[in-house]
C-alpha cells in the first residue's frame, strides 16, 4: 500500500542555517505530494505541493521537488528563521483517495 | 476566508461520558476526514466520507466511536463511552476533487 517515510526528528538549527527534511514515499502510479506545517496549538496548514514528476513546489522560501526516480520529496530552505519552528508533515494522495501522512518532523530554530 | 470549523476547541470530560465533536467542512467540499493526533501515535486517520457516504472507517474503534455526516455541512464524531486513552487532539479536514486537504484547528479532548 501507499506510505510516506519522513526523517526522524527533532531537528534543531541555528537561525540562518540550511534546512533539509527528507521524505520518501511508496506508491503506485503518480500521486500528488504535499508538505504541511503545524504550528503549536494549530491545525495542519498546506506549505507547498507538487502534482507531477519534476514539479517544484515552493512557498515562504521553502522548496521541494517531486523526484519520481528516487521517490522523494525533500523539503529545503536556504535560511531558516525562528518563526519556522514547527512540525512538518510530508503527505501523498492519489486522486479520489485518502491522504497518507508521514510521522512529522519537529523543527526548532534557535536565535 | 473559507475554513474548516471544529467545535468545541477544548473538551474535558469524565471517563464513561459521551463526547460529540462537530465539524463544518468548507462549503462545496465533498470529502471529509477525521484524524486523531497523539504524541505516541502521531496523526492517525479514523474515518473519511465522500458525498456524505463513509468510505473508510477502519482506523476507528467500532465499539465506542461513530462518525456520521447528517448533511453536507456537518460531520460528527462521537465517543461513547469515553476512556482516558481517548485523550488526544481530533482534527477534521475537507477537500474537493483533487485539491489539498484543509484542516480545522482541532478539538483537544481530555478524558479524566
Amino acid at each position: 500500500g501507499d506510505s510516506v517515510t519522513q526523517m526522524e526528528g527533532p531537528v534543531t538549527l541555528s537561525e540562518e542555517a540550511f534546512l533539509t527534511i527528507n521524505c520518501t514515499y511508496t506508491a503506485t502510479g503518480y500521486p500528488s505530494l504535499f508538505w504541511y506545517v503545524q504550528y503549536p496549538g494549530e491545525g495542519l496548514q498546506l506549505l507547498l505541493k507538487a502534482t507531477k514528476a519534476d514539479d517544484k513546489g515552493s512557498n515562504k522560501g521553502f522548496e521541494a521537488t517531486y523526484r519520481k526516480e528516487t521517490t522523494s520529496f525533500h523539503l529545503e530552505k536556504g535560511s531558516v528563521q525562528v518563526s519556522d519552528s514547527a512540525v512538518y508533515f510530508c503527505a501523498l494522495i492519489h486522486p479520489g483517495n485518502q491522504f497518507y501522512f508521514g510521522t512529522g518532523t519537529s523543527l526548532t530554530v534557535i536565535p | 476566508d473559507a475554513r474548516v470549523t471544529q467545535t468545541p476547541r477544548h473538551k474535558v470530560t469524565e471517563m464513561g461520558q459521551e463526547v460529540t465533536m462537530r465539524c463544518q467542512p468548507i462549503l462545496g467540499h465533498n470529502t471529509v476526514f477525521w484524524y486523531r493526533q497523539t504524541m505516541m501515535q502521531g496523526l492517525e486517520l479514523l474515518a473519511y466520507f465522500r458525498n456524505r457516504a463513509p468510505l473508510d472507517d477502519s482506523g476507528m474503534p467500532k465499539d465506542r466511536f461513530s462518525a456520521e455526516m447528517p448533511d453536507a455541512t456537518l460531520a460528527t464524531l462521537k465517543i461513547q463511552p469515553s476512556e482516558p486513552r481517548d485523550s488526544a487532539v481530533y482534527f477534521c479536514a475537507s477537500r474537493i476533487r483533487d485539491s489539498e486537504a484543509f484542516f480545522g484547528q482541532g478539538t483537544r479532548l481530555t478524558v479524566v
